[in-house]
């Protein structure tokens, strides 16, 4: 039973424009929330956080913004670069998971010049 | 300075035979963790190690097992190898391992044949 989902195994998007990475959690109990950003043959690099007690975190051209209600959460890249094209991943921790993180499935992002 | 550092970064067993992994973290961190990775799968949380102590553990069976050495560096252990245990084995480490965003290391990759 996957706790921590990403329904898009990948999405092309153009370069300059926006893209829009979701994930949905089952556990109403996760009170933090990840993104990592993963290139091949590398280890996941983190990318921005999010607290629950919190509904936007932005970093540069970084935002996440979290739905509690809904349990669901998105990383927004704008502008998108090509330099962005990667597997991003969504991690949640919390409840009986402490401070371990559980991992979503990724989306891999391609920015197309 | 210097990341975490994980060896060898392939690896090739026969099912049956036992696997060792290394993990050298960020100098100044005492939490280790490791993660499985298998296509579709995302990251599952294997074990955390904190001060030599293993805090944390995933649902994995017991053939997977580690520890944490007195300099922080970590070791994975897989017994009786099953092909299905061909993953790409992260090993990320942090300060503290509360709610804080983990390092990782690029990786180990076990293939079992």
């Amino acid at each position: 039973d996957q706790q921590v989902k990403q329904n898009s195994p990948s999405l092309s998007v153009q370069e300059g424009r926006i893209s829009i990475l979701n994930c949905d959690y089952t556990n109403s109990m996760f009170d933090y929330f990840l993104w990592y950003k993963k290139y091949p043959a590398e280890g996941p690099t983190f990318l921005i956080s999010i607290s629950s007690i919190k509904d936007k975190n932005e970093d540069g051209r970084f935002t996440v913004f979290l739905n509690k209600s809904a349990k669901h959460l998105s990383l927004h890249i704008v502008p998108s670069q090509p330099g962005d094209s990667a597997v991003y991943f969504c991690a949640a921790s919390g409840g009986d998971y402490g401070q371990n993180f559980v991992f979503g499935p990724g989306t891999r992002l391609s920015v197309l010049p | 300075k210097a990341g975490v550092t994980q060896t060898p970064r392939y690896l090739i067993k026969t099912r049956g035979q036992q696997v060792t992994l290394s993990c050298s973290p960020i100098s100044g961190h005492r939490s280790v963790s490791w993660y499985q990775q298998t296509p579709g799968q995302g990251l599952q949380f294997l074990f955390e190690y904190f001060s030599e102590t293993q805090r944390n553990k995933g649902n994995f069976p017991g053939r997977f097992s580690g520890r944490q050495f007195s300099n922080s560096r970590s070791e994975m252990n897989v017994s009786t190898l099953e092909l299905g245990d061909s993953a790409l084995y992260l090993c990320a480490s942090s300060a503290t391992g509360v709610n804080y965003g983990y390092t990782f290391g690029s990786g180990t990759r076990l293939t079992v044949v």
